[in-house]
């Protein structure tokens, strides 16, 4: 089963920013967060990943918290093509990614 | 850019058939994967590869399932005796270019049993 847990749904206005949390409680030491996207029935889609420190690229910020139990993914300006199934996974490198049912994020016109 | 491939985007077969999907991986990654989505569930780990073996497999990646890279560059998810409930969308994926660990997905292959 999936370590995380995520809002089942999320709607943004077309422009703003999109901040999805996810809380991941029970993280070890070694598993990174990762998040990726599925839009429609695409494959899914890295978008961002971090150990313990915020990183940033040119697609997303992922901010992390300090006791590192929950962590942000935020799209600075979102647009409609952002509309997509979000996944917040933690996972040991190079181990296999299970997938949660995630937060499907709605960006409104 | 970089990116895992596969083909065909989209197979009907008749049930019982075998059937192969194939998939290469981003060049020098080392690890290997196959997920399954049926629709409007989620996606679903298969199964893990590598250094020319299974290293991690899942309940669903029973008998009927087998795994192959025959020949460095190709990576095959073959189903012996398709059934109804193989119908689903295949994902390939893989990581770890011993610097960068990020999993890279393909888009897909749409298997259809009748």
């Amino acid at each position: 089963d999936a370590k995380t847990t995520q809002p089942p749904s999320m709607d943004c206005a077309e422009g703003r920013a999109a901040n999805l949390p996810c809380n991941h409680s029970t993280i070890s030491g070694n598993e990174y967060v990762y998040w990726y996207r599925q839009i429609h029935s695409q494959g899914p889609q890295y978008i961002i990943h971090g150990l313990k420190n915020n990183e940033t690229n040119e697609m997303a910020s992922l901010i992390i918290t300090e006791d590192r139990k929950s962590s942000t993914l935020i799209l600075p300006h979102a647009t409609l093509r952002d509309t997509a199934v979000y996944y917040c996974i933690v996972r040991v490198r190079d181990d296999k990614i299970i997938f949660g049912k995630g937060t499907r994020l709605h960006i409104l016109p | 850019e970089p990116e895992v491939t596969q083909t065909p985007s989209h197979q009907v077969t008749q049930m019982g058939q075998e059937v192969i999907l194939r998939c290469v991986p981003i060049s020098n990654h080392l690890y290997f994967y196959w997920y399954r989505q049926i629709l409007g569930q989620k996606v679903e780990f298969l199964v893990s590869f590598y250094n020319n073996e299974i290293s991690e497999k899942s309940e669903i990646f029973d008998d009927q399932f087998s795994v192959e890279r025959p020949d460095g560059s190709n990576f095959t998810l073959k189903i012996r005796s398709t059934k109804l409930e193989d119908s689903a969308m295949y994902f390939c994926a893989s990581s770890g270019d011993r610097v960068n660990a990020e999993a890279f997905f393909g888009q897909g292959t749409r298997l259809t049993v009748v």
